[in-house]
C-alpha cells in the first residue's frame, strides 16, 4: 500500500520559470493538503483540496501560486514566475474522512525540494 | 489564531539519558495533537497522535502527554540512542478546520 507520493523529489528552476509539483495521495484518500517549509522555519499550511474543489486556500500566496486536484490524476501545486524566495520544501499530505469529522490523521509525503537559481 | 511553540529549539544530550521535549499552543480548542520526526532532507514520520479527549499516548520508548487546559504537550524519550537524533515537530489539528499548525521543531542530537 503505497504512501503519499510526491514528485519530483528535487526541482531546480531559474527565476521567472514555472514550477509544477505533483502529489498522488494514498489509495482511498480524497483530501489533499499542501504545506511549505522555508529554511529554518516550521511547516506552514498552504491549501486544502478535495477532488475538483478547493476547500481552504487561506495559506496560499495571493499571486503566482495555484493548486488543483482533478477528478483523475495527482494534485498539482503550480508556481508561476518563480523567485528566489520560493525556494523551500513543499510537502503534501492526504487523508480520508468519515462522516463530518476529521478523524483520520494526515499522511505526509517525502516532499519536493524546490531550488531557485 | 493558533500558535505552536517548541522549547528548546535545539538540544544535545548524552546517549542513554531520558529527555523531555516541550510544546505549547495558544488555543486549547484543538482536535488532536501530533508529534512528528523529521530527518535532514527527509519527510515527516508520525510518532504519536493524541486525540483531544486523551491525555497521553505511548509507543515503545516514546510517551506523549497532552494537557489542553494549560495548552501544553510533552514528548518523553526514554533511554535515548544516537538514532533518535532528528528534528521533532509538534503539530495541532484544529477543530473543523483540518489545517495542521506546526511548531518550528526541536533539533535533537544524541551524543554517542
Amino acid at each position: 500500500n503505497a504512501g503519499v507520493m510526491q514528485n519530483p523529489r528535487h526541482l531546480v528552476r531559474r527565476r521567472g520559470q514555472e514550477a509544477r509539483l505533483r502529489c498522488s495521495p494514498m489509495k482511498g484518500h480524497s483530501h489533499v493538503y499542501w504545506y511549505r517549509q522555508l529554511p529554518e522555519e516550521g511547516l506552514k499550511f498552504m491549501v486544502y483540496l478535495q477532488k475538483e474543489n478547493i476547500i481552504d486556500e487561506s495559506g496560499m500566496p495571493k499571486e503566482r501560486f495555484s493548486a488543483e486536484f482533478p477528478k483523475e490524476g495527482p494534485s498539482i501545486l503550480r508556481i508561476q514566475q518563480v523567485v528566489r524566495g520560493d525556494s523551500a520544501a513543499y510537502f503534501c499530505a492526504s487523508s480520508k474522512k468519515q462522516g463530518t469529522y476529521s478523524n483520520q490523521p494526515q499522511h505526509f509525503g517525502d516532499g519536493t525540494r524546490l531550488s531557485i537559481l | 489564531k493558533q500558535e505552536v511553540t517548541q522549547i528548546p529549539a535545539a538540544l544535545s544530550v548524552p546517549e542513554g539519558e531520558n529527555l523531555v521535549l516541550n510544546c505549547s499552543f495558544t488555543d486549547s480548542a484543538i482536535y488532536n495533537l501530533q508529534w512528528f520526526r523529521q530527518d535532514p532532507g527527509k519527510g515527516l514520520t508520525s510518532l504519536l497522535l493524541i486525540q483531544s479527549s486523551q491525555r497521553e499516548q505511548t509507543s515503545g520508548r516514546l510517551n506523549a502527554s497532552l494537557d489542553k487546559s494549560s495548552g501544553r504537550s510533552t514528548l518523553y524519550i526514554a533511554a535515548s540512542q544516537p538514532g533518535d537524533s532528528a528534528t521533532y515537530l509538534c503539530a495541532c489539528e484544529l477543530n473543523r478546520d483540518d489545517k495542521i499548525i506546526f511548531g518550528k521543531g526541536t533539533r535533537l542530537h544524541i551524543l554517542p
